[in-house]
């Protein structure tokens, strides 16, 4: 069955930077675009940006440009989210999740299970 | 850009109630070329991430059951539960896909 499974929880003091991994199985991966999704503590949804799992091309959104980077490893099947220079306000939980019926639409019916990032000195 | 606007911010209904939550698109999200509405809802509970019961503003995913449906079409859009049963207490939120994907800022729902 179709699995994203996300690596664990992080630490991080302000300055540092984080790699979150998203490891899929179940379908072919590079055949839907994967995006990234970001759940403040106690706040909504914001969608971060997305990666062509093909091409590799990323694109991100406008609010998220600059301190993110996606990447993948299509060899294990996985996309990676990095942020760098962590702020107080990046702490959060962020997910993967991917439409995998189309990579015309972005809406998403299948999501890992969320990795939760906090910043703190 | 276009904002999401859900609407009310929580709502608490008896079980076995309706539940009703809007959402408000600032720009229409219907593309004539295809004759849809790019509108998904979601239901998320506590420590889960999202789970997807509506796309395209009325087409309900396998699986989730027929208390759940939704209508509206251009900017205006609404998602009822018919008797709300305890699993469904969450949050709810829309999400257009017309542009980049948008989400509105969620409704809470609880049991009276």
């Amino acid at each position: 069955q179709v699995q994203l499974v996300q690596s664990g929880s992080e630490l991080k003091k302000p300055g540092a930077s984080v790699k979150i991994s998203c490891k899929t199985s179940g379908y072919t991966f590079t055949s839907y675009a994967m995006s990234w999704v970001r759940q403040a503590p106690g706040q909504g949804l914001e969608w971060m940006g997305w990666i062509n799992t093909d091409t590799g091309n990323p694109t991100y959104a406008q609010g998220f440009r600059g301190r993110l980077v996606f990447t993948l490893d299509a060899s294990v099947n996985t996309a990676y989210l990095q942020i760098s220079s962590l702020k107080a306000d990046d702490s959060a939980v962020y997910y993967c999740a991917s439409l995998l019926r189309s990579s015309n639409y972005y809406y998403f019916d299948y999501w890992g299970q969320g990795t939760l990032v906090t910043v703190s000195s | 850009d276009i904002v999401m606007t859900q609407s009310p911010d929580s709502l608490a209904v008896s079980l076995g109630e309706r539940a009703t939550i809007n959402c408000k698109s600032s720009q229409s999200v219907f593309h004539s070329s295809n004759n849809k509405n790019y509108l998904a809802w979601y239901q998320q509970k506590p420590g889960q991430p999202p789970k997807l019961l509506i796309s395209w503003a009325s087409t309900r995913e396998s699986g989730v059951p027929d208390r759940f449906s939704a209508s509206g079409s251009g900017t205006d859009f609404t998602l009822t539960i018919s008797s709300l049963q305890a699993e469904d207490v969450a949050v709810y939120y829309c999400q257009q896909y017309y542009t980049f994907p948008l989400f509105g800022g969620g409704t809470k729902v609880e049991i009276k």
